[in-house]
């Protein structure tokens, strides 16, 4: 019963590093999300995806790229890493139907120093 | 746009206490509600959920009724555990406006539960 599954769970870059977190899910969900979680505020929806070759902006896309060449996985792109990246990232997916739940990761816990 | 707004937290309660978590929405068309939990360390938690008006969901002792007339969905509980203790979010998701499926999120409220 693996469903949405992250990594790394907790990684340091040092600012202008580059790295990707990895998002993968196995209920053949066509959605899948990729948000961030600052201190005290809600999740902010940095990109999502609809099916297999079809990605588009969320709220705050800036400093992120996205891909997604199958429909069990979604990486998230960091390129030239800032201390205000400093967050904790989850990654979601759906059947995308609007009364059906999004399942999430246990996220990745990412320090931009 | 669409906006969840939620009371501010910390809330701090005693064993047995009831719960109320206040969360309020403006949507354009017609969305459905969801409360979301999430324990320390771990990811969001469907918690439940009501898709159309004057649905109630309910779910390990917690409920909230989708009432359209006040654009609320409101969380409570009648007797809250330690184990309760975690951060709620408040979300909605609007098809009919919202491409994609996703989610709107409050800001979160936390709650502990003393012993």
């Amino acid at each position: 019963n693996a469903g949405v599954t992250q990594t790394p769970k907790f990684r340091i870059l040092k600012i202008g590093q580059s790295m990707t977190l990895q998002c993968t899910q196995d209920m053949n969900h066509n959605y899948m999300y990729w948000y961030r979680q600052d201190p005290g505020m809600g999740l902010k929806l940095i990109y999502y995806s609809v099916g297999a070759g079809i990605t588009d902006k969320g709220e705050v896309p800036n400093g992120y790229n996205v891909s997604r060449s199958t429909t069990e996985d979604f990486p998230l792109r960091l390129e030239l890493a800032a201390p205000s990246q400093t967050s904790v990232y989850f990654c979601a997916s759906s059947s995308g139907t609007a009364n059906q739940p999004q399942h999430f990761g246990d996220g990745t816990r990412l320090s931009i120093l | 746009g669409d906006s969840v707004t939620q009371m501010e937290g910390p809330v701090t309660l005693s064993e047995e206490a009831f719960l109320t978590i206040n969360c309020t929405y403006t949507a354009t068309g017609y969305p459905s509600l969801f409360w979301y939990v999430q324990y320390p360390g771990e990811g969001l938690q469907l918690l439940l959920k009501a898709t159309k008006a004057d649905d109630k969901g309910s779910n390990k002792g917690f409920e909230a009724t989708y009432r359209k007339e006040t654009t609320s969905f409101h969380l409570e509980k009648g007797s809250v555990q330690v184990s309760d203790s975690a951060v709620y979010f408040c979300a909605l998701s609007d098809l009919w406006y919202n491409q994609g499926g996703k989610l709107i999120f409050g800001q979160g409220t936390e709650l502990s539960v003393k012993p």
